[in-house]
Formats: C-alpha cells, structure tokens, sequence
C-alpha cells in the first residue's frame, strides 16, 4: 500500500530535550515537506526537500532541522523543543518537483512540549 | 510570495443541499491550486486541483471546484451533500516548490 508514515504518532516532552520525527514514503516520491497544523492557522510548511541532499526552508523554520539522506525519509529534528512547537506535525511527499502534483499526507504527530 | 483564504470558519447545510466552501488566492505566476479534506484524527487527503484548463474541476466523492481567474477564487462545491462530509476543509496554492493552506473551513452537514 503507498503511504507515507510517521513516527511517533503522539509525543510528550520537555523543553530542551532534544527529539526527531520520523517520515517514511514508499512511492518513491521525491518531493518531501514538512508542516505544523494549529488551530485558525491552518498548516505551515516548515521545510521541504526536492531530492537527496537537498532541502530548503519553508515558511516557519525557525527551531526545527531536517536532512535528507536517503530518498525514502525525511526526519525532522527538534535541537531544543520549546512550548510554543506544541502542534501537530504532518509529513507529505509529492512525485517529480512540478508544482502541480498533489502531496500526500502522512496520518500526523501531535507533539507536546512541557 | 502567495496566500489563501477561507474566509468562512463554519459552514453548516443539511444533508441533500448544496455544499460550497470559499477560498481565494493570491499568487504571482500561474496558480496551482488544490483542495485537500481532513477527517478527525487523520491525514489531509487530496480532493482535486486546477492546473489550466478547464475552469471545473471535478474532483474525489462527488466534489467539484470552479476555478475564477476574474475573481481569484476557487470555490469547493458538492451538489447534495452527505452526512460524512463533514470534516475540516482547506484549500491551498503552490508557487514553486512552497505550498501555502489557508486557515480552513469545519464543514458540518445535519441530517
């Protein structure tokens, strides 16, 4: 079955203790992005990688990391967490780097920082 | 650099009238825009797009958009909706490789 999974699903933590969220696509997508969901603000990207090696920033980067080593994952990296990157994380991976291919979601991460 | 709105947060309709969920846009280039539902405690799933072309698009469980370069909006619409369309709705624009939702729109259809 073509998904995209994540892992942990639900996460409780505490500030300044470092943490990574696993993406995983068996589509060999390689288009992969990163998004935060909070209430009446709707998803923002956080960041996305075209291919192997190669990622770039999205709209809210600030705290988070990423890297992208193989095709299949891409991991983001909370060096620090703090209260305010509680959310609910999604991963997505889309085929090619045309713009006009729809991405496909991951089931999501909620994470919460004490 | 590109937007989205839904400028409605609720829309509520009773099941077998007519659906539509608002968005416009705002984009430099050509707008790549797309429709995209969440369910409770899941994943967006892809509903449908515009690219060019046609300025309706038919979509995934009976949905359709219209798509108003005039007006920069591209309206979600389903003409007899069903009790389990209810979920949280967002419409999006991607320019480039960045993809932007607007805030979304908690559909709640009453039986």
């Amino acid at each position: 079955e073509a998904q995209v999974t994540q892992n942990p699903r639900y996460l409780i933590t505490v500030t300044g203790k470092k943490l990574t969220v696993t993406c995983s696509q068996n589509m060999n997508h390689e288009y992969m992005s990163w998004y935060r969901q909070d209430p009446g603000l709707g998803l923002r990207q956080i960041y996305y990688s075209m291919n192997v090696e190669v990622t770039d920033k999205g709209d809210v980067p600030e705290g988070y990391k990423v890297s992208r080593k193989e095709k299949r994952n891409f991991p983001l990296i909370l060096e620090s967490p703090s209260p305010n990157q509680t959310s609910l994380y999604f991963c997505a991976s889309s085929a090619a780097r045309d713009s006009y291919n729809e991405q496909f979601f991951g089931p999501g991460t909620r994470l919460t920082v004490l | 650099a590109q937007s989205v709105a839904q400028p409605e947060d609720q829309v509520n309709v009773a099941e077998g009238n007519p659906l539509t969920v608002k968005c416009t846009y705002s984009v430099s280039g050509n707008p790549y825009l797309f429709w995209y539902v969440q369910y409770p405690n899941r994943g967006l799933q892809f509903l449908l797009k515009y690219i060019t072309g046609d300025n309706l698009v038919k979509g995934s469980y009976g949905f359709e958009a219209e798509f108003n370069k005039s007006q920069t909006s591209f309206h979600l619409k389903k003409p007899s909706a069903l009790v389990s369309d209810s979920a949280l709705y967002f419409c999006a624009v991607r320019d480039n490789y960045k993809l932007s939702f607007g805030a979304g729109t908690t559909v709640t259809v009453r039986a």
